[in-house]
C-alpha cells in the first residue's frame, strides 16, 4: 500500500519556469523525503524534512510541510531540461526513527527547452 | 563516489522459470532494501535486511520469492516460479544503519519482463 499521493500526476513546463508538486499522506510521520527518478534508473535522494520542520531549502529546491493538513510541496525554481524526471515523496510513518519508507505514485515532470 | 551495484540490468524470462537478481550495497552500509516498482507506481518495499537478518518481509510473496544476505554484504533476490504479474523494476537500496532519517542510496535496478 502507498501512503503518499502526489499531485499532479504529470506536469509539463518550459525551461526557466517553476515546477510545483504536492504530496498528501494519511498517518502521522517521523519525516518526509523527496526522491527523483530519471527514466529507467534508480532513485536519487533530494531532500528530507522532519515532522517538526515547516520549510527547507536545497539549491533550487524548496520543500514545505504542513502536518496539520498532512501535506507537503516540492518547488523546483528556474527549471532546466535536466530536471525532467519523476518525483516521489516518501513518508516515514510513526513517531520513532525506524520503519519503512512508503512511496507515493510520483509526479512525472517534463521540462522542454 | 560509491554506488549500489545491481545485475543484471535487464532480464527476460518465461513464466514458470526461475530468476535471480544480485545487489552489492555501498561498503559499510548495514541496511539493504529490495523494492519492486510497477510501471507508473512508486517503489514498494519487499524485504529489508539489517546485516544478515531480515527485519521486514511483510510484503514479500513468500510462496515464490526468497531473499538472502548470507554474509551481511551482498544480497540475492529470487523468484521461482515467475509469473506474468512479476514484470516490474526491482530496485536495491542501502543505508548506513536503517534509520528513517538516513538517505537511501538506490542502484540502477533490474527490469524484469515475464512472457
Amino acid at each position: 500500500s502507498q501512503q503518499g499521493e502526489e499531485d499532479p500526476q504529470a506536469l509539463s513546463i518550459q525551461e526557466g519556469e517553476n515546477a510545483t508538486m504536492n504530496c498528501s499522506y494519511k498517518t502521522s510521520i517521523n519525516n518526509l523525503q523527496w526522491y527523483r527518478q530519471n527514466s529507467g534508473r534508480g532513485l536519487v535522494h533530494l531532500i528530507l524534512i522532519r515532522s517538526n520542520e515547516r520549510e527547507k531549502h536545497s539549491g533550487r529546491l524548496r520543500v514545505t510541510l504542513d502536518t496539520s493538513k498532512k501535506s507537503s510541496s516540492l518547488l523546483i525554481t528556474a527549471s532546466r531540461a535536466a530536471d525532467t524526471a519523476s518525483y516521489f515523496c516518501a513518508t516515514a510513518p510513526g513517531a520513532d526513527s525506524w520503519g519503512k519508507l512508503q512511496f507515493g505514485a510520483g509526479t512525472q515532470v517534463v521540462v522542454t527547452p | 563516489e560509491a554506488e549500489v551495484a545491481q545485475s543484471p540490468r535487464y532480464k527476460i524470462t518465461e513464466k514458470s522459470q526461475a530468476v535471480a537478481f544480485w545487489c552489492d550495497p555501498i561498503s559499510g552500509h548495514a541496511t539493504l532494501y529490495w523494492y519492486r516498482q510497477i510501471l507508473g507506481q512508486g517503489p514498494e518495499l519487499l524485504v529489508q535486511f539489517q546485516d544478515e537478518s531480515v527485519v521486514d518481509d511483510s510484503q514479500l510473496p513468500k510462496d515464490r520469492f526468497s531473499a538472502e544476505r548470507l554474509k551481511g554484504v551482498d544480497s540475492t533476490l529470487k523468484i521461482q516460479p515467475a509469473e506474468l504479474g512479476d514484470s516490474a523494476m526491482y530496485l536495491c537500496a542501502s543505508s548506513l544503519a536503517g534509520l528513517t532519517q538516513e538517505t537511501q542510496y538506490f542502484g540502477p535496478g533490474t527490469r524484469l519482463l515475464v512472457l
